[in-house]
């Protein structure tokens, strides 16, 4: 098993540039989750997914996109940058039963320029 | 609006004590409370996880407890040591949707 992988580990934008951050998992999970972490902010959600074609909005998706087109990938999408999307991105996914233990991938550090 | 609160951010504690990290959490309808550990430039990796009809779980020197009704979480590390420096972070999930709710995390630093 892989777990959850993210591409690219790095990457740098200018303002107005859009851009896709991958996220895969390999265990079946149903759940799929995307946060930000920004310093003094702790960790918060931007988009989750419950389900292959079933999406919804956490609590900053202003400037974000999501799609789930299969169980195991869930892409997000930034439409137009903006130096205030500067921050590391993480995805997690779970099982939709049990304890529900997220697993999250290793994070993409993002800077807009 | 579920606020989640981990004070102090950093902690600084000799090899060998004995630690306490809290967690406090305003809206006590959770369906789950976990802990976290972070790694400078790593993602996040579960330590415990305490379903809201439990009080505490354990795993190996890590003991969490909760106490809902007064929206307290306490992650007790015990003989700390060098390797456990790193951000702990709390965090609640409310209703069955997998939904995280973070504090900011505690980090950690353990002298040798």
């Amino acid at each position: 098993n892989a777990g959850v992988t993210q591409t690219p580990k790095f990457q740098v934008l200018k303002t107005g540039q859009s851009m896709t951050l991958q996220c895969a998992q390999d265990m079946n999970h149903e759940y799929m989750s995307w946060y930000r972490q920004d310093p003094g902010m702790g960790l918060r959600l931007i988009h989750y997914s419950v389900g292959a074609g079933i999406t919804d909005q956490g609590e900053v998706p202003n400037g974000y996109n999501v799609s789930r087109s299969t169980t195991e990938d869930f892409p997000l999408r930034l439409l137009s940058a903006a130096p205030s999307q500067t921050s590391v991105y993480f995805c997690a996914s779970s099982y939709s039963r049990g304890p529900r233990i997220p697993i999250f991938g290793p994070g993409t550090r993002l800077t807009v320029t | 609006k579920q606020e989640v609160t981990q004070i102090p951010a950093a902690l600084s504690v000799p090899e060998g004590e004995n630690l306490v990290l809290n967690c406090s959490f305003t809206d006590s309808a959770i369906y789950n409370l976990q802990w976290f550990r972070q790694d400078p430039g790593k993602g996040l990796t579960s330590l415990l996880l305490i379903q809201s009809s439990q009080r505490e779980q354990t795993s190996g020197r890590l003991n969490a407890s909760l106490d809902k009704s007064s929206g307290r979480s306490t992650l007790y590390i015990a003989a700390s040591q060098p390797g456990d420096s790193a951000t702990y972070l709390c965090a609640v999930e409310v209703g069955a949707n997998s939904k995280l709710t973070f504090g900011k995390g505690i980090t950690l630093s353990v002298r040798p």
